[in-house]
């Protein structure tokens, strides 16, 4: 099947400060990729889809400033989360589609925790 | 919109024993798909199974199969056979069909499952 890798795994930062998560397709072209927080023991909630060359688009009440989605080339995408505050903690997942009948493949999820 | 949901925060099942899970969906769209995806500790989320809506046959995928009901917009999973290692989180989730783009999707709360000794 298809392989979806996130880097880092697990990132622990002061507040303030900026964060970048990496998604990659390793053996698809992803022609769209998906971002999601999941906060403990919730269910996944889609923040933006982007596709390979456009802008993200973004769901209701993300904030566009803070969450900046770059979607660059068909294997990565990148989720930067700026100037992060301690309720930024979750789990991000992202997911990309691209490969055999439009099914979405799943990172493994990134922790990311704001001191 | 569409919406998915959940109503069992949590169920239990002895193992090999047979468990169903419930999901319900709203939409007013006739072409789309359904899923449950399995997250286990580890948070990979895992694909466990999907139906095409337009088919009227429901899926199975070795120990699991689901009840399809299109009318009743019901989409339920059956577990046969439990085993220690079915013992996870279960999303149902919903996407629309594929017009150019991929579509998103759309997860119910999900239903944390126990298999017991």
């Amino acid at each position: 099947g298809a392989v979806v890798s996130q880097h880092p795994s697990r990132v622990i930062c002061k507040s303030g400060t900026s964060v970048k998560i990496e998604c990659r397709s390793l053996d698809f072209q992803a022609t769209t990729m998906f971002w999601y927080r999941q906060f403990p023991k919730q269910s996944l909630m889609l923040m933006a889809t982007s596709n390979e060359g456009s802008k993200a688009t973004y769901e209701q009440g993300v904030e566009k400033d803070k969450f900046l989605i770059n979607h660059a080339s068909l294997t990565l995408s990148t989720l930067t989360v700026t100037s992060a505050h301690p309720e930024d903690s979750s789990f991000y997942i992202c997911s990309a589609s691209g490969g055999r009948d439009d099914e979405q493949f799943f990172g493994p999820g990134t922790r990311l925790t704001v001191l | 919109a569409q919406t998915v949901t959940q109503s069992q925060p949590e169920m239990s099942v002895q193992e090999a024993e047979t468990v169903t899970l419930s999901c319900t969906y709203d939409t007013s769209e006739s072409d789309y798909y359904l899923f449950w995806y399995k997250q286990p500790p580890s948070r990979q989320m895992i694909l466990v199974i999907r139906q095409e809506a337009y088919k009227q046959q429901n899926a199975t995928e070795n120990r699991f199969s689901v009840n399809f009901q299109k009318a009743a917009k019901s989409f339920s999973l059956k577990i046969s056979d439990s085993q220690l290692g079915d013992a996870a989180m279960y999303f149902c989730a919903y996407r629309k069909g594929y017009r150019g783009t991929a579509s998103k999707l759309t997860f119910g709360t999900g239903t944390r499952l126990q298999v017991t000794l």
